[in-house]
């Protein structure tokens, strides 16, 4: 079955505490991208990559860091989590052509404390 | 950059129903419109897929359109149902979107159907 998984799906630490998520897709998709989600602001992308070694800042980047390694996995990472990146987190993955079809994984809620 | 609006921002209606939820997009150079549904804490189910040279997409009780020249796209959904009931997004994929993907959001319409 074609998916993008995550994982966990839910996670509580403490401030200061490194964490990673991860990401895997198993439809050989070349773009993979982060989105972090909060009430009133909608979806807003972290990071993203085009291919493998290839990353760039998304429109909220500030306290993140990723990988893309290889081409299945986007592990998103947490250097030292603050309660203001408490959210639910969304890994996406598509094909590198415009019109191709997006899919999420099914969200990482991450609570800081 | 482009930006995406979903009016309205929360619906609720009775059961049996047809309903219209709107889109409208700043940027018409958009490569295609993608409908999602999230419940409550949950992921995005992809639920139609619109490119864009199509004008509609049709699945089951689920009709989306779309008119690059007016920048606007709408979910029309028939004879709702409880189980309708979740928060639906529209998503534009286009160069002025975020990165690779370039998927703008809009925040969506919360919908309750009422039993």
């Amino acid at each position: 079955e074609a998916q993008v998984t995550q994982n966990p799906r839910y996670l509580i630490t403490v401030t200061g505490k490194k964490l990673t998520v991860t990401c895997s897709q198993n439809m050989n998709h070349e773009y993979m991208s982060w989105y972090r989600q909060d009430p009133g602001l909608g979806l807003r992308q972290i990071y993203y990559s085009m291919n493998v070694e290839v990353t760039d800042k998304g429109d909220v980047p500030e306290g993140y860091k990723v990988s893309r390694k290889e081409k299945r996995n986007f592990p998103l990472i947490l250097e030292s989590p603050s309660p203001n990146q408490t959210s639910l987190y969304f890994c996406a993955s598509s094909y590198g052509t415009p019109n191709t079809e997006a899919f999420f994984g099914q969200g990482t809620r991450l609570t800081v404390v | 950059k482009q930006e995406v609006t979903q009016i309205p921002a929360a619906l609720s209606v009775p059961e049996g129903e047809n309903l219209v939820l709107n889109c409208s997009f700043t940027d018409s150079a958009i490569y295609n419109l993608q409908w999602f549904r999230q419940d409550p804490g949950k992921g995005l189910t992809s639920l139609l897929l619109i490119q864009s040279s199509q004008r509609e997409q049709t699945s089951g009780r689920l009709n989306a359109s779309l008119d690059k020249s007016s920048g606007r796209s709408t979910l029309y959904i028939a004879a709702s149902q409880p189980g309708d009931s979740a928060t639906y997004l529209c998503a534009g994929r286009g160069r002025s979107g975020g990165g690779a993907d370039g998927l703008t959001f809009g925040k969506g319409t919360h919908l309750i159907i009422q039993p």
